[in-house]
């Protein structure tokens, strides 16, 4: 069935440099696109979200860019800070079965390094 | 910004027992609610899709005679675990939206349960 994917389980990075977190998605139908941060026993946190009829958006020290012809999503965080520590999952949006729905990758596990 | 809260957090329970999980939109109305499922270290699966006043619509491979899921009300929806067993434990998270698509969901908090 459709699935998103993810290429790196886990990334570790330095305190304050920049994180790059990818997300390959493989329905041509879905025309929406979320990040969220999960922490350990918590639910998802949303981070930032695009459309399809966008290929880049930007939030607070988070740019999601989106390529449709590879089906590609990137999380960028810049400056990354040890409460970026968690796990990150990509969702896209998409009517399946006849209503509409998120499906979420396998999810990366950012671990930052003081 | 809409908040979703889930009632318990933690719950162990012996196997062959019910056990139900509460769902709640805090301050608007959910049209919509959805109940996903995460095994530990992996990703929500979605469980199935919930409109107040009318029946769930599950995912392929999902018991719904197993898992019950109620919403009763434009706040409320339950899930309710039927003669739990171990293989059910898991981190149950509720998201709910206030329109018709669900492009905008809001997560609740989870629920942990565990089955002995």
């Amino acid at each position: 069935g459709e699935s998103v994917g993810l290429h790196l389980p886990t990334l570790s990075v330095q305190e304050g440099d920049n994180s790059i977190i990818n997300c390959a998605y493989s329905n041509s139908a879905s025309d929406y696109f979320i990040w969220y941060k999960q922490e350990s026993g918590k639910g998802p946190q949303f981070i930032i979200d695009i459309r399809s009829n966008m290929d880049k958006r930007q939030g607070q020290r988070v740019t999601v860019l989106l390529n449709k012809t590879v089906k590609h999503l990137s999380l960028q965080i810049a400056a990354t800070q040890p409460g970026d520590s968690a796990v990150y999952f990509c969702a896209e949006g998409g009517f399946m079965d006849s209503s509409y729905k998120l499906i979420f990758g396998s999810g990366t596990r950012l671990l930052v390094r003081p | 910004g809409a908040v979703v809260s889930q009632h318990p957090s933690r719950v162990i329970c012996k196997s062959g027992t019910s056990v139900k999980i509460e769902c709640r939109s805090l301050d608007f109305q959910a049209t919509t609610m959805f109940w996903y499922r995460q095994f530990p270290k992996q990703s929500l699966m979605l469980m199935a899709t919930s409109n107040e006043g009318s029946k769930a619509t599950y995912e392929q491979g999902v018991e719904k005679d197993k898992f019950l899921i109620n919403h009763a009300s434009l706040t409320l929806s339950t899930l309710t675990v039927t003669s739990a067993h171990p293989e059910d434990s898991s981190f149950y998270i509720c998201s709910a939206a206030s329109g018709t698509g669900a492009n905008t969901q809001y997560f609740g908090p989870g629920t942990r349960l565990t089955v002995l």
